[in-house]
């Protein structure tokens, strides 16, 4: 049974790239959540994606978008990278209950 | 807005003892979740323990144990025969009952690091 993955595991971009990091979430999962966890922070959520609709968003700038396929994976792209971006960012999937959230190992982003 | 505030940045324990984590949280809600994960260095969240606020009983995973003292909004997290593989960043975060349609989200502390030392 293939738990959530997430690609790539380390990027690195110049401040005002555009980067899109992608997510399959958890075999017979459906909701997929990304959040952005900065150095010695605890994670911030972004947004959630289930029926291929945002269903929740937090407090990022519209620089921050996502996307979720037929297939239930995911993806979220950041544009005009700010040095301030460099973070891990978690995926997390769910199906059914809710409050089940499944973390991926994440997506190490370093923007110079 | 839900708020977790965790006051231990760092703690330490000897391996085979217990330890205890603390975290406290402001919301308005009645009905909601309550979390413990923990984060190795590989960067993996993990579920450690989970607690419906309905429950008055307080949830127990082998050696991880919660106090949940939902008055003084209070959650906190016992680790008991602590080993070195516990050894890890752990995080409280909060869940307001929702549902598919509506969404959810977690809303994390800053974590407290915890050492098992041998």
């Amino acid at each position: 049974d293939a738990g959530v993955t997430q690609s790539p595991t380390h990027l690195i971009k110049t401040r005002g790239q555009q980067v899109t990091l992608r997510c399959s979430p958890k075999s017979g999962h459906d909701t997929v959540s990304w959040y952005q966890q900065a150095l010695g922070q605890g994670p911030q959520f972004i947004f959630q994606y289930y029926e291929e609709e945002e269903r929740q968003r937090g407090n990022f700038p519209d620089r921050f978008s996502g996307h979720q396929f037929p297939n239930y994976s995911s993806e979220l792209n950041v544009n005009a990278l700010l040095l301030g971006d460099s973070a891990l960012y978690l995926c997390a999937s769910s199906f059914g209950k809710f409050y089940e959230q499944y973390f991926g190992p994440g997506t190490r982003l370093t923007v110079t | 807005a839900q708020t977790v505030t965790q006051s231990q940045p760092e703690m330490s324990v000897q391996e085979a003892e217990t330890v205890t984590l603390s975290c406290t949280y402001d919301t308005s809600e009645n009905n909601y979740y309550l979390f413990w994960y923990k984060q190795p260095p590989s960067r993996q969240m993990i579920l450690v323990i989970r607690q419906e606020a309905y429950k008055q009983q307080n949830a127990t995973e082998n050696r991880f144990s919660v106090n949940f003292q939902k008055a003084a909004k209070s959650f906190s997290l016992k680790i008991s025969d602590s080993q070195l593989g516990d050894t890890a960043m752990y995080f409280c975060a909060f869940m307001k009952h929702s549902s598919r349609t509506s969404g959810s989200r977690l809303t994390f502390g800053e974590g407290t690091q915890l050492t098992v030392n041998p």
